[in-house]
């Protein structure tokens, strides 16, 4: 079975610094990853996915997530945060083709970024 | 951007009682979604829904859940005999098709309130 996990309920960063959120995952062969984000009283959008190929994969709103295999991580970046930014960030994963293609998500970060 | 409706924004219905949450998934979609969140916790996957049919379900989604698409734009979750533990927020989400890397678009959610 997959899963994912997010190690910090929280994150906060001052405007202007990088940031970074984390995810770990576990899944039987390669993962389709997802990042999704949640603004208040709102719906999760989308904001990136890995499928395959270049283990740095950009998103929407300058956000970036990297590949590691090796640690089975797929951590989510920006290199300089907005205020705007704060909101509560979801890591998913999807097994790969062929059964369930149904995403697994962790249980969010909630992101403060201080003006 | 077309997007995922969801109607009520919220329902306070008393326990016992049936509700139907409403959703009209993005109009070229072909997969629907029900997920659910309880009050600072993750997003758990209720079922999906693909040729007027059930493609998978989770364990959450019991008989007192029943899901439809009764003509070409509404997609209904109906949840009958309503307990105190129902009170979540519920999300609709579609997708164009149904493997792994297609990402969701998630509606705003239905607040349900049980008293």
């Amino acid at each position: 079975a997959q899963s994912v996990a997010q190690p910090e309920d929280q994150v906060n960063v001052a405007e202007g610094n990088p940031l970074t959120v984390k995810c770990t995952y576990s899944v039987s062969g390669n993962p389709y990853l997802f990042w999704y984000v949640q603004y208040p009283n709102r719906g999760l959008q989308f904001l990136l996915k890995y499928i395959t190929g270049d283990n740095l994969v950009k998103g929407s709103y300058g956000f970036e997530a990297e590949f590691n295999k090796s640690q089975t991580s797929f951590h989510l970046k920006k290199p300089s945060a907005l205020v705007s930014d704060s909101a509560l960030y979801f890591c998913a994963v999807s097994p790969p083709s062929g059964g369930s293609y149904i995403p697994t998500f962790g249980r969010g970060t909630s992101l403060i970024v201080h003006p | 951007e077309p997007e995922v409706t969801q109607t009520p924004s919220h329902q306070v219905t008393q326990m016992g009682q049936e509700v139907i949450l409403r959703c009209v998934p993005i109009s070229n979609h072909l997969y629907f979604y029900w997920y659910r969140q309880i009050l600072g916790q993750k997003v758990e996957f209720l079922v999906s829904f693909y040729n007027n049919e059930i493609s998978e379900k989770s364990e959450i989604f019991d008989d007192q859940f029943s899901v439809e698409r009764p003509d070409g734009s509404n997609f209904t979750l109906k949840i009958r005999s309503t307990k105190l533990e129902d009170s979540a927020m519920y999300f609709c989400a579609s997708s164009v098709g149904g493997v792994s890397n297609q990402p969701q678009h998630f509606g705003d959610g239905t607040r349900l309130s049980i008293l």
